[in-house]
């Protein structure tokens, strides 16, 4: 596809419940990143991948949380035992990391947990 | 401290008034700075980006970075009602990998 293209774009889930959140980059998009938003607020980072690596998984909140990208494209963010502050829009963005690019990160719509 | 810092405001300038909008960041080895805009209910998408001291000019919009200072600004010049929005500003910052942290966000309403 053109742009990036995340899944669900709406969740709505019980506390203590699994979520998988997909993410398909822009092809040929080697760098990947997920931000988390609250109302009134910035995205949060969260995970960056350069390929299929995690470079910076520093932003994950706690263990409950978890990315994947098995083949350098398409990325899943796993959330384990859901709890109410989990609930946010889950942004998945991708970029080219070329030293010529300008580091313009390319947004999906994003996915709307909601944790009841 | 936060890594990345604004104002939230929110910041309201008539229309045709110059608005202005401003950031400060925490690493010193940042080397690439971003504003998006973010209208509500939708994604961030950029507006500009600046990597050197000094100014940049993009039609009605000017970025300017002062290393130095650690500081990042937005001007907006001849401010439309289609201007209101929240403004991100976005570091790349070289620890971590260079991973982009954004600030909280300015919002910035534009009376008719």
């Amino acid at each position: 596809g053109a742009g990036v293209s995340q899944t669900p774009s709406n969740k709505v889930t019980e506390k203590g419940k699994y979520v998988e959140l997909r993410c398909d980059p822009i092809s040929g998009h080697t760098a990947l990143y997920w931000y988390r938003q609250s109302l009134g607020q910035g995205p949060e980072f969260l995970i960056y991948f350069q390929g299929t690596g995690a470079a910076d998984d520093s932003g994950l909140p706690n263990d409950r949380f978890f990315a994947v990208r098995p083949e350098g494209s398409v990325s899943t963010l796993k959330i384990q035992r859901t709890e109410r502050g989990d609930s946010a829009v889950y942004l998945c963005a991708s970029s080219l990391t070329r030293a010529s690019d300008t580091g313009e990160l390319f947004f999906g719509e994003g996915s709307r947990l909601t944790v009841l | 401290q936060k890594e990345v810092e604004q104002n939230s405001g929110p910041l309201s300038v008539p229309e045709g008034a110059i608005a202005s909008l401003n950031c400060t960041y925490s690493d010193r080895g940042s080397q690439s700075f971003f504003w998006y805009r973010q209208y509500s209910g939708k994604s961030p998408e950029l507006i500009m980006f600046i990597y050197s001291n000094g100014d940049k000019e993009d039609g009605r919009f000017t970025a300017q970075l002062n290393k130095a200072s650690q500081y990042v600004s937005l001007l907006i010049r001849d401010s439309q009602p289609s201007d209101s929005a929240t403004y991100l500003c976005a570091v790349k910052a070289r620890t971590g990998g260079f991973k982009t942290i954004f600030g909280a966000g300015t919002r910035l309403f534009v009376k008719a």
